[in-house]
């Protein structure tokens, strides 16, 4: 069974440009949720989808959106990109409809922005 | 409140030795506990996972040990090997509706001495 995977793994921006990182989960699964990881900051919550419906935010600013197909894939996009937006970005998916089931996690994508 | 705080930031461990790394929580709506384990250039994956109402859970040389009066749960690597090195997450996961979101402890980088 194929795992998560992520794209691109790695890319470079410059502040103000926009990118758009895609995750496509694992077969079944119908939920994804996305996380940013920072040295700093550690793994933080970005927001989680479940069938095409956003089920829940973390506390990052509108600049960051989201979105999820009905095959269950699902984008992420950040705007006005600033440098302080640099991390590896997980995406995380579940067959679990209630929640509190195992998280599989990609490798994630690899954003700098200079 | 949303906070997981996690000790000791690193740790050095010789083989054959135990590994136990700490977590403490406010929020006692938190519903599930789990760890993930990181290597490096990979996404975190699930180790093992404890619920409020039980006290200690076991899963080959890894062990939950969870203090729910305490709010404090940690885990056990016993006969560690050097192939435990990587980076330990804890987590919680707020209760009160069907999510997959958790919240991450700031991780611990443990190093396995041959």
């Amino acid at each position: 069974k194929a795992g998560v995977t992520q794209t691109p793994r790695y890319l470079i921006k410059t502040r103000g440009q926009q990118v758009t990182l895609s995750c496509s989960p694992i077969s079944g699964h119908r939920s994804v949720s996305w996380y940013q990881q920072t040295p700093g900051q550690g793994l933080q919550f970005l927001f989680e989808y479940f069938s095409e419906t956003q089920r829940n935010k973390g506390n990052f600013p509108g600049r960051f959106s989201g979105r999820q197909f009905s095959n269950s894939r699902s984008e992420m996009n950040v705007s006005t990109l600033e440098l302080g937006d640099s991390a590896l970005y997980l995406c995380a998916s579940s067959s679990g409809t209630s929640g509190a089931g195992e998280l599989f996690f990609g490798e994630g994508s690899r954003l700098t922005v200079l | 409140q949303q906070q997981v705080k996690q000790s000791p930031q690193s740790l050095i461990v010789q083989k054959g030795g135990i590994s136990i790394i700490n977590c403490a929580y406010e929020n006692t709506a938190f519903d599930y506990f789990p760890w993930y384990q990181q290597f490096p250039g990979k996404g975190p994956a699930l180790l093992i996972a404890i619920r409020p109402d039980v006290s200690e859970k076991k899963e080959g040389r890894f062990t939950i040990s969870f203090n729910k009066s305490a709010k404090q749960f940690s885990l056990h690597i016993m006969d560690s090997q050097p192939g435990d090195s990587a980076t330990y997450f804890c987590a919680a996961r707020p209760g009160g509706g069907a999510t997959n979101k958790l919240i991450f402890g700031t991780g611990t980088l443990l190093a396995v001495q041959p």
